[in-house]
C-alpha cells in the first residue's frame, strides 16, 4: 500500500536553529513528490517538486532534497515567519491522468524569536 | 481575484440540508479537485476533474456531489451529510491533463455538520 509519514509530527525550534523535517515514502514508481507550507485557516502553498533521486531544490531557506524511500526538507537559521504545518505527497507513476496525491500528516513546525 | 478561491469560507449546516461549495480557478488550468482535510487526518483527495471530465471518484459516498460546468469553476454538492463530514474542503488546480504539474489550493471552506 502506497503511504507517506512525516516526521517529527511537531518540531519547536528557536530562531536561528537549523533542522530539517523527513518525508519518508513507499509508493509503486514515484512520479514526483511535492512539499507545500499550510498556515491555519488556508490553503497549502506549493513549495517544491521533486522528480527523481539525488535532485535538491533550494528557495530562501528552504532547501528539498530526494533520495529513493525518502525526502528532507532543511530550515537553515529559521525565523518566526516559517512557522506553519509542512506537508510532503506524493504522486505514484499509476495514477495515470488523475493528478492524485498521496499526502503524509504534515509536521508543524514553531519557530521562537 | 487571483489564484483559486472558494465560497463560502465557513458553513454550518443540519444534516437534512443541501448546500453547495463554489471554487473558481483563475490561472487558466484544465484540471481541478477536490480534497477533505480532517483533524489529525492527511489531506484525502475525493475527486478529479480533466477538461470538465471527472476521471477520478475516491470512494466518496454519493452525498457529495461534484460538478465541473467549465475548466475555471468547479461545485461540490451537499445533501444529509453526517457530523463526520465535518472538515475543511478544499479546491485546488493544475495545469495538463497528465498532472506532472504542482497543484494549486484555495483557501478552503471550513464545514460543520450538526
Amino acid at each position: 500500500e502506497d503511504q507517506v509519514t512525516q516526521s517529527p509530527e511537531a518540531l519547536r525550534l528557536q530562531e536561528g536553529e537549523s533542522s530539517s523535517l523527513n518525508c519518508s515514502y513507499t509508493v509503486s514508481g514515484l512520479r514526483g513528490l511535492f512539499w507545500y507550507r499550510q498556515d491555519p485557516g488556508k490553503g497549502p502553498e506549493f513549495l517544491f517538486t521533486l522528480y527523481s533521486a539525488g535532485e535538491e531544490k533550494e528557495k530562501e531557506r528552504l532547501k528539498a532534497t530526494l533520495t529513493k524511500k525518502e525526502s528532507f526538507l532543511h530550515i537553515t537559521a529559521p525565523k518566526p515567519e516559517d512557522s506553519a504545518t509542512y506537508l510532503c505527497a506524493v504522486q505514484a507513476a499509476y495514477s495515470g491522468n488523475t493528478g492524485k496525491l498521496i499526502f503524509g500528516q504534515g509536521t508543524t513546525l514553531q519557530v521562537k524569536p | 481575484e487571483t489564484g483559486v478561491t472558494q465560497t463560502p469560507r465557513h458553513l454550518v449546516m443540519g444534516m437534512t440540508n443541501k448546500k453547495s461549495l463554489k471554487c473558481e480557478q483563475h490561472l487558466g488550468h484544465n484540471a481541478m479537485y477536490w480534497y477533505k482535510q480532517s483533524a489529525k487526518k492527511p489531506l484525502e483527495l475525493m475527486f478529479v476533474y480533466s477538461l470538465e471530465e471527472r476521471v477520478e471518484n475516491n470512494s466518496v459516498p454519493s452525498r457529495f456531489s461534484p460538478e465541473c460546468p467549465n475548466s475555471s469553476h468547479l461545485f461540490l454538492h451537499l445533501h444529509t451529510l453526517q457530523p463526520e463530514d465535518s472538515a475543511l474542503y478544499l479546491c485546488a488546480s493544475s495545469q495538463g491533463r497528465v498532472a506532472y504539474n504542482e497543484q494549486f489550493f484555495g483557501p478552503g471552506t471550513r464545514l460543520t455538520v450538526l
